[in-house]
């Protein structure tokens, strides 16, 4: 069962614009929610997190938002930036963490 | 600190080949986590050490997969014998401590192995 789900394989977006990245979720335990970031020949690294208490949480470019009634999270990148073409991993944690699939960022220059 | 250190980077084997992928933590740091990533599935988690004791090996596939953690600065995967659908890229990761308070304790990922079974 996936608990952590990105329906989203690819996402393309001109530079300047805002990026919108989905992910859904079905355990109720997870503590914290989780993005990674992932490019080429790399490991992912951190990106931002989330508490499940929170419904915003805002880092520079980057804002996550938490809908726990809809089991729902989004990444929002803006403005968007050609680096930050990657993929993104969404993760929830409850006693470990639980990644999605995954979604390929494009920013087109 | 260089961070996780995986190896090899890549390998490419026949089938029925034994697999042996390796990592170093980060030092200080107690847990050390095995992923598996694949198009389909995205990463998963397939065990995680605390202390080098195996706490979770509930996402390790099959029985032709085994990890160990000797000590707190080497972990081993071990595939044998291969098989085609085990190609992905495999990464280890560690962390201090497993609790998250305000986004601390995130996991530092290696750079992966490139697992290709022919």
């Amino acid at each position: 069962d996936q608990q952590v789900k990105q329906n989203s394989p690819s996402l393309s977006v001109q530079e300047g614009r805002i990026s919108i990245l989905n992910c859904d979720y079905t355990n109720s335990m997870f503590d914290y929610f989780l993005w990674y970031k992932k490019y080429p020949a790399e490991g992912p690294t951190f990106l931002i997190s989330i508490s499940s208490i929170k419904d915003k949480n805002e880092d520079g470019r980057f804002t996550v938002f938490l809908n726990k009634s809809a089991k729902h999270l989004s990444l929002h990148i803006v403005p968007s930036q050609p680096g930050d073409s990657a993929v993104y991993f969404c993760a929830g944690y409850g006693n470990k963490l639980v990644f999605g699939a995954g979604t390929i960022l494009r920013v087109k220059s | 600190d260089a961070g996780v250190i995986q190896s090899p980077r890549h390998e490419v084997t026949e089938m029925g080949q034994e697999v042996t992928l390796r990592c170093k933590p980060i030092s200080g740091h107690d847990y050390l986590f095995w992923y598996r990533q694949t198009m389909m599935r995205g990463l998963e988690l397939l065990i995680y050490f605390n202390n080098n004791v195996p706490i979770d090996d509930s996402g390790m596939p099959e029985d032709r997969f085994s990890a160990k953690m000797p000590n707190a600065s080497f972990s081993t995967l071990k595939i044998q014998p291969s098989e085609p659908r085990d190609s992905a890229v495999y990464f280890c990761a560690s962390s201090y401590g497993q609790g998250l308070s305000s986004g601390a304790n995130v996991l530092t990922f290696g750079a992966g192995s490139r697992l290709t079974v022919l």
